[in-house]
């Protein structure tokens, strides 16, 4: 079954950071661009970062550029999001998805991240 | 990197028609043919049901159709389904690999 599977969400302090990983399975990972998209609470989607199937090239949302910085490890199929100086703001679901030439089309469920003191 | 327009909430009785407009800039969707449509259920992952504009993954009823004139991508859905009521999102291609999603849209059935 072609999944991915987030994880490394939680509680952080304002100004602190975190990690997000999204493991995927059932295709060849290092075939794909994959993809970070948030949701805050009762907000729509957004659109985090992008990085190339080899990992040479990575976009962001201009927003985000400085703070945030995705990897990630095709030997073991795993995306990651390092976020950094944290504001309330970034408080949402972050989901990882597969990029299929130029659209979105296998998701991950979420993860939670919470900025709060 | 704006969001695209969307309507806030849209609404239509069973076996009606209903349609999503997502209006953009000549920078993402008046360029390019990669628009897509997401549903989404309250608390779940985003589901795609349109992609390029006007293709359909497989398992996306027939019901669901997508369009663009210029600037503006539309979903139409006919003959609606009280399993329709969800969030729908565009998304388009912005250049640079770079993507700009609409505000969404609130179907009630």
């Amino acid at each position: 079954e072609v999944q991915m599977v987030e994880s490394g969400g939680g509680l952080v302090q304002p100004g602190g950071s975190l990690r997000l990983s999204c493991a995927a399975s059932g295709f060849s990972f290092s075939n794909y661009w994959v993809t970070w998209v948030r949701q805050a609470p009762g907000k729509g989607l957004e659109w985090v970062a992008n990085i190339k199937r080899d990992g040479s090239e990575k976009y962001y949302v201009d927003s985000m550029k400085g703070r945030f910085a995705i990897s990630r490890d095709n030997a073991q199929n795993l995306l990651f999001l390092q976020m950094n100086s944290l504001r309330a703001e970034d408080t949402a679901v972050y989901y990882c998805a597969r990029v299929d030439w130029a659209h979105m089309d296998v998701w991950g469920k979420g993860t939670t991240v919470i900025v709060s003191s | 990197q704006s969001a695209l327009t969307q309507p806030r909430s849209v609404s239509g009785s069973p076996g009606q028609s209903v349609t999503i407009s997502c209006t953009g800039t000549s920078s993402d969707v008046g360029t390019y043919d990669y628009v897509s449509w997401f549903q989404q259920y309250p608390g779940k992952a985003p589901k795609l049901m349109i992609y390029d504009v006007t293709k359909r993954p497989s398992g996306v009823p027939d019901r669901f159709s997508g369009s663009k004139s210029g600037n503006t991508a539309s979903l139409t859905i006919s003959g609606l389904q009280a399993e329709d009521e969800a969030d729908y999102y565009c998304c388009s291609f912005a250049g640079s690999h770079t993507y700009v999603f609409g505000g969404g849209t609130k179907l009630t059935v």
